[in-house]
């Protein structure tokens, strides 16, 4: 079965470091998106992306934050001068329609420590 | 931003047993959605609700599409080992990016 797969599994940087995490859709899907998930709490949404760009974003995806899809299969999610409370799950998900339901798949996700 | 209030926050429970838990929101969503997140794991999709009133089951799960589009419920009948981890309801609406908004989530333990 297509799987998102998403790179490191888990990673540890300095505050202050910028940090990009790295994920794959599935290869025929369209849209894609960036959630996190701080330990213990629910998943929020942080961005959505298609056709090269930004189609939504949360209040929580500031200047701090930034997407790229740099070629036809990556996906990266760029979080620039870290802070403690950037420490979370951030999940890679993509979906082939523009609706949700079959089709939207999460990856496993990178773990992100800021120490 | 639009909330999901989910409940209970956790269940502990006998293997067997039937298992019942819900979402309630303050706003319309046009598609619901039931994830299960496994320990260090993204969520996986259980079962995607489209239509007010619809009722779909996927084995022993059952959801429920509340008419009103504001609620919804998830049923697991005779309980395993395996169904613990944490359940998240999720609601999309058309116009939102395609974004999902989350539920704060059921942790289920079953007691073997």
């Amino acid at each position: 079965e297509p799987e998102v797969t998403q790179t490191p599994s888990h990673q540890v940087t300095q505050m202050g470091q910028e940090v990009i995490l790295r994920c794959v859709p599935i290869s025929n899907h369209l849209y894609f998106y960036w959630y996190r998930q701080i330990l213990g709490q629910k998943v929020e949404f942080l961005v959505s992306f298609y056709n090269n760009e930004i189609s939504e974003k949360s209040e929580i995806f500031d200047d701090q934050f930034s997407v790229e899809r740099p070629d036809g299969s990556n996906f990266t999610l760029k979080i620039r001068s870290t802070k403690l409370e950037d420490s979370a799950m951030y999940f890679c998900a993509s979906s082939v329609f523009q609706g949700a339901g079959y089709g939207y798949t999460f990856g496993s996700g990178t773990r992100l420590t800021v120490v | 931003g639009q909330q999901l209030n989910q409940s209970p926050q956790s269940m502990f429970i006998q293997e067997g047993e039937d298992v019942s838990m819900n979402c309630t929101s303050s706003s319309i969503f046009n598609t619901w959605l039931w994830y299960k997140q496994d320990p260090g794991e993204g969520p996986v999709l259980l079962i995607a609700l489209y239509k007010a009133g619809e009722l779909t089951s996927n084995g022993r799960l059952t959801a429920q599409f509340g008419i009103t589009r504001k609620d919804s419920f998830l049923n697991i009948s005779a309980s395993i080992p395996s169904d613990v981890g944490i359940y998240f309801c999720a609601g999309q609406t058309n116009n939102a990016g395609n974004m999902l908004t989350f539920g704060g989530g059921t942790r289920l333990m079953v007691k073997p």
